[in-house]
Parts: structure tokens; sequence; C-alpha cells
């Protein structure tokens, strides 16, 4: 069964205390990782897209890396502004039809100043 | 350029009562995707349509729920009748799909449903 899941659950860290959090999936026809950013009532924001094992992406503070079984969201030195629910989602779908994204619980991030 | 829009953003209405909820995509994009957010399941794929046509119904939960798309610029989400299980934040999110497959989807800011 196709599965995503996010570790830790919810992290509180200090305003400049580099952390990661972490996104593990099984899946098969596996197409793409996407990193959203979510605010209390408000909709997924979307962050990163990443293809294949060994890409990086960096927005910011972010940093989104990719192996064959996970994929990270480093922050580094973090600010209150990044308190936020993290998600992440894999993208499946086979050969030229759409596919659709399975999403984990997510990571909620919490910085104090 | 406008984003996903959705109405109304809360909605509250008494069990039994027939709940409809709309979606106007980004233009120019040519999926459509309804999803559900709990605390318990998270956010979960209810529907997608590709050009207008759904493509796959396999998370919609029963036969209470339906769920349109006339056209490329608008969608509905239907529940009838509603339960008080049914109440969730309903997003809405729309990509386009084609050659480069990107993929990335683009989400509204949801409705909020509270069925009494």
């Amino acid at each position: 069964e196709d599965q995503v899941t996010q570790s830790p659950e919810a992290l509180r860290l200090q305003e400049g205390e580099s952390s990661s959090l972490n996104c593990s999936y099984t899946v098969s026809g596996l197409r793409g990782l996407f990193w959203y950013r979510q605010d209390p009532g408000k909709g997924p924001e979307f962050l990163f897209t990443l293809y294949s094992a060994g890409e990086e992406k960096e927005k910011e503070r972010l940093k989104a890396t990719l192996t064959k079984k996970e994929s990270f969201l480093h922050i580094t030195a973090p600010k209150p502004e990044d308190s936020a629910t993290y998600l992440c989602a894999v993208l499946r779908g086979y050969g030229g039809s759409q596919g659709n994204l399975i999403f984990g619980k997510g990571t909620k991030l919490s910085v104090k100043p | 350029d406008a984003g996903v829009i959705q109405s109304p953003r809360h909605e509250v209405t008494e069990m039994g009562q027939e709940v409809t909820l709309r979606c106007k995509p980004i233009s120019g994009h040519n999926s459509l995707f309804w999803y559900r957010q709990t605390m318990m399941r998270g956010l979960e794929l209810l529907i997608y349509f590709n050009n207008n046509v759904p493509i796959d119904d396999s998370g919609m939960p029963e036969d209470r729920f339906s769920a349109k798309m006339p056209n490329a610029s608008f969608s509905t989400l239907k529940i009838q009748p509603s339960e008080p299980r049914d109440s969730a934040v309903y997003f809405c999110a729309s990509s386009r799909w084609g050659r480069e497959l990107t993929d990335t989807q683009y989400f509204g800011p949801g409705t909020r449903l509270t069925v009494l």
C-alpha cells in the first residue's frame, strides 16, 4: 500500500536552531515528491518539487533533499515566521496519465523567539 | 493572477441538509482536485478531474457525495444528506497537467464545514 510518513509530528525550536523534518515514503510509480507549507486557517502553499534521488532545492532558509526512500526538509537558522505545518506529498502515476498526490500528516513546527 | 477561489469559506448546517461547495480553478489549469482535511486523517483526495472529466473518484466516501465540473472554470462538491462526520475542511486544488508533467497543485483557502 502506498504510504507517506512524516516525523516528528511536532517540533519546537528556538530561533536560530537549525533542524530537519523527515518524510519517508513507499509508493509505486513515483513521479515526484512535493513539500507544502500550511498556516492555520489557510490552504497548503507550494514550496518545492523533487523528481529524482540526489536532487536538492533551496528557498531562503529551507532546503529539500530526496533519496530513494525519503526526503528531508532542512531549516537553517529558523525564524518565528517559519512556524507552520509542513506537508510532504508524493505524486504517483503511470505513463502519460494524470497522477494524484498522497499526503503525509505533516510536521507542526513552532519557532520561539 | 487570482489563485483558486472557493466558496463559501465557512458553512454551518444541520444534519440532513444539502451542502454545496464551489470552486473556481486557476485560469488555464486543466486538472482540478477536491480534498478533505481532518485532524485524524489529514489531507485525503476525494476526486479529481482532467479536462472536466472525472478521472478517479475512489476517495469519495459514499453515495452522499457527488462532484461535477460543468466547464473549465467551475466545479461543485455536493453532500446530500449531510452528517456530523462530514465536518472537515474541504480544499480545492488545480494544476496544469501536460507534457511538462510538473503537476504542481495549487490550493484554495478551503471551506470549513460544520454539520450539527
